[in-house]
C-alpha cells in the first residue's frame, strides 16, 4: 500500500492564481480530511468527508473547496489564492469516521507570492 | 474559546532519559485525546490514545496520563532515543462535534546525544 499520497510536495501561486491539491489513499478508507498547518500552530482542519459523495466543512474552510466523487481521491481546489493560504497542507484519511488513527499524508507547501 | 494547547513549546532530552511532555486541555466534553509525532518533513504519525473515562494507557515505550480534574494530559516516553526527536501534538475528538480533531500547538523535542 502507498498509503495517503499527495501532489505536488510544493508549489508556488501568484495571488489569484487557482489550483487543486491531490490526495488520494489505497487503504479503503471512507473518511478523509484536509488539514492546513502554519508555523507555530498545531493542524487546523478544512474540511473532511465520511464518504464518496459526502462532504463537510471544518474549522477553517472559507477559500478552499472540496469534492469526493471516489473513494480514494479527495482533492482540494484553491479558488482564488491569497497570501495568507501560504501554509503546508495535510491530507489524512481513516477507516471511518469514528476511528481515530488518522493517517497523514507527507504534505505539500505552499507558497503564495 | 475551547483549545488545547501544550505548556512548553520546546524539550531537551539527554538520550536514555525519560521524557515528559505536557498538554493542557480547556474543553471538558471532549472524549478522547490523542497523540501525534510529526518528524521534519512529514505528516503527523499516531502514537497513542486515551479515552476520557481513563487515566492511564500504555503503549510500546510511551503512556499517556490524563488528569481530568486539572485538564491535563501528558506523554511520558521511556528511554528517549535519537529517532524520537520530532514534534510533538496532543489532539481533542469530541464524538458530539463530528469527530473532529482538534490540535495543539505543538511540543519540539530535541534528544541530546
Amino acid at each position: 500500500n502507498a498509503g495517503v499520497t499527495q501532489t505536488p510536495k510544493f508549489q508556488v501561486l501568484k495571488t489569484g492564481q487557482s489550483m487543486t491539491l491531490q490526495c488520494a489513499q489505497d487503504m479503503n478508507h471512507e473518511y478523509m480530511s484536509w488539514y492546513r498547518q502554519d508555523p507555530g500552530m498545531g493542524l487546523r482542519l478544512i474540511h473532511y468527508s465520511v464518504g464518496a459523495g459526502i462532504t463537510d466543512q471544518g474549522e477553517v474552510p472559507n477559500g478552499y473547496n472540496v469534492s469526493r466523487s471516489t473513494t480514494e481521491d479527495f482533492p482540494l481546489r484553491l479558488l482564488s489564492a491569497a497570501p495568507s493560504q501560504t501554509s503546508v497542507y495535510f491530507c489524512a484519511s481513516s477507516y471511518s469516521q469514528g476511528e481515530y488513527e488518522q493517517y497523514f499524508g507527507p504534505g505539500t507547501r505552499l507558497t503564495v507570492t | 474559546g475551547e483549545s488545547v494547547g501544550l505548556h512548553l513549546p520546546t524539550l531537551s532530552v539527554q538520550e536514555g532519559d525519560n521524557s515528559i511532555i505536557n498538554c493542557a486541555y480547556s474543553n471538558s466534553a471532549s472524549d478522547y485525546f490523542i497523540w501525534y509525532k510529526q518528524e521534519s518533513g512529514k505528516g503527523p504519525q499516531f502514537i497513542i490514545d486515551i479515552r476520557s473515562n481513563m487515566d492511564k494507557r500504555q503503549g510500546q515505550r510511551v503512556t499517556v496520563l490524563l488528569n481530568k480534574t486539572v485538564k491535563h494530559l501528558s506523554l511520558q516516553i521511556a528511554a528517549t532515543q535519537p529517532g524520537d526527536s520530532a514534534v510533538y501534538f496532543c489532539a481533542e475528538i469530541e464524538v458530539s462535534n463530528d469527530y473532529k480533531l482538534s490540535f495543539g500547538a505543538g511540543t519540539t523535542v530535541t534528544v541530546r546525544a
